[in-house]
């Protein structure tokens, strides 16, 4: 159980490109789903929370405009990296957490989607 | 600022030995911890969550929680070439949002 499907694995594009991310959820619902970017031999980087039915909650000198957060669903939130520039390129990893369980339940991580903007 | 600090390593054991994976976290409320394992190039996978202050067991692996001490440590016997990975401690803060606070990670090397 607690299954979480991230798409793509891997994206290529130039430079200027806006690339959308997906998280989802295969066997529970998650109200609250979380995107965290990672740099090579750097730890996880929380970006934003999203919350579905809501707005994002955006951490400190994450841009919200550039990383679009929508969570419209109980099983699935999207990043949209927009304008995509060669410093975007990095690891990222989205989780969720089953909104059944307890406040200390674990999140689960997604696969991963390496990006590289050339 | 609510810190959670790891040896970053590499830490290198032979086969079959036990490896001993250390962290410490800056908040007092924290109330649940978590240790993931991260393959070079994948995600995190959870390992083991603890919640009380004592020694968790499950199979070769032991999570040993001390509040007072706000030190947490994962222990891994028989260790095998397989659990060559980064070892992330997480850490959740009372009234967080669900929101987790990972240590930098502490590279293990097992050793055939």
């Amino acid at each position: 159980g607690a299954v979480v499907s991230q798409h793509p694995s891997r994206v290529i594009c130039k430079s200027g490109t806006s690339v959308k991310i997906e998280c989802r959820s295969l066997d529970f619902q998650a109200t609250t789903m979380f995107w965290y970017r990672q740099f090579p031999k750097q730890s996880l980087m929380l970006m934003a929370t999203s919350n579905e039915g809501s707005k994002a909650t955006y951490e400190q000198g994450v841009e919200k405009d550039k990383f679009l957060i929508n969570h419209a669903s109980l099983t699935l939130s999207t990043l949209t990296v927009t304008s995509a520039h060669p410093e975007d390129s990095s690891f990222y990893i989205c989780s969720a957490r089953d909104r059944t369980g307890l406040s200390n339940q674990p999140q689960h991580f997604g696969d991963g989607t390496r990006l590289s903007i050339l | 600022q609510k810190e959670v600090e790891q040896n970053s390593g590499p830490l290198s054991v032979p086969e079959g030995a036990i490896a001993s994976l250390n962290c410490t976290y800056s908040d007092r409320g924290s109330q649940s911890f978590f240790w993931y394992r991260q393959y070079s190039g994948k995600s995190p996978e959870l390992i083991m969550s603890i919640y009380s202050n004592g020694d968790k067991e499950d199979g070769r692996f032991t999570a040993q929680l001390n509040k007072a001490s706000q030190y947490v440590s994962l222990l891994i016997r028989d260790s095998q070439p397989s659990d060559s990975a980064t070892y992330l401690c997480a850490v959740k803060a009372r009234g967080s949002n669900y929101k987790l606070t990972f240590g930098k990670g502490t590279l293990l090397t097992v050793n055939p």
